[in-house]
């Protein structure tokens, strides 16, 4: 099956830096990869995604792109605000057939200081 | 729309009782997923549906752990008996094939087995 690994765990960054997370996957046949930010005590939320038939997708200061070759994603924050701080989780999907199930990485805890 | 909607949001019970959680999901989703959260495992799929039917239940960790979902707008998962490794948040998620391939979770239901 799918396995999602995220890195860093932890991440710390000042007010306007950039923080950028990474992820792998090991299936090929996965098409799909969203990113999830969830706050303290609160629910994963969808907050951009991307498919395999595109490299790069970006909404405002959110960007994430993808390698296919070397099957790898990641998510890029630019201008960071001290309301980024949560847990993001990457995920992978095959979304195809009766392959729906969504494997999550481990999460990245990111703390932007004021 | 109300979301994805679960039911107790906490609940603390007896080693050895049997637990409940609800889920409803969003009307008109033909994907249902239960996810279990803990710090040591991050967010770990246990059994999802498609148009009610169980599709995968590979994660689900034992035989104490049961899910159903009787019609479109239902689901339960049921812990018997249950055990304190058992505490946990569990989340439900839905989506549809139509809308793309993000998930929308509910509030989560924080378990405490004592």
């Amino acid at each position: 099956g799918e396995n999602v690994e995220q890195h860093p765990s932890t991440l710390s960054v000042q007010e306007g830096d950039s923080a950028v997370i990474k992820c792998t996957y090991s299936d090929s046949a996965s098409n799909y990869f969203p990113w999830y930010k969830q706050e303290l005590g609160k629910r994963p939320q969808l907050i951009i995604d991307i498919r395999s038939n595109v490299g790069e997708k970006k909404d405002q200061r959110i960007a994430v792109t993808l390698n296919k070759t070397a099957k790898h994603f990641s998510l890029h924050i630019t201008e960071t605000q001290p309301e980024d701080s949560a847990v993001y989780f990457c995920a992978a999907s095959r979304s195809s057939g009766n392959n729906n199930d969504m494997r999550f990485g481990a999460g990245t805890r990111l703390t932007v200081k004021p | 729309d109300a979301g994805v909607i679960q039911s107790p949001r906490h609940e603390v019970t007896e080693m050895g009782q049997e637990v409940t959680l609800r889920c409803k999901p969003i009307s008109g989703h033909d994907y249902l997923f239960w996810y279990r959260q803990t710090m040591m495992r991050g967010l770990e799929l246990l059994i999802y549906f498609n148009n009610n039917v169980p599709i995968d239940d590979s994660g689900m960790p034992e035989d104490r752990f049961s899910a159903k979902m009787p019609n479109a707008s239902f689901s339960t998962l049921k812990i018997q008996p249950s055990e304190p490794r058992d505490s946990a948040v569990y989340f439900c998620a839905s989506r549809w094939t139509g809308s793309g391939y993000g998930y929308t979770f509910g509030s989560g239901t924080r378990l405490t087995v004592v």
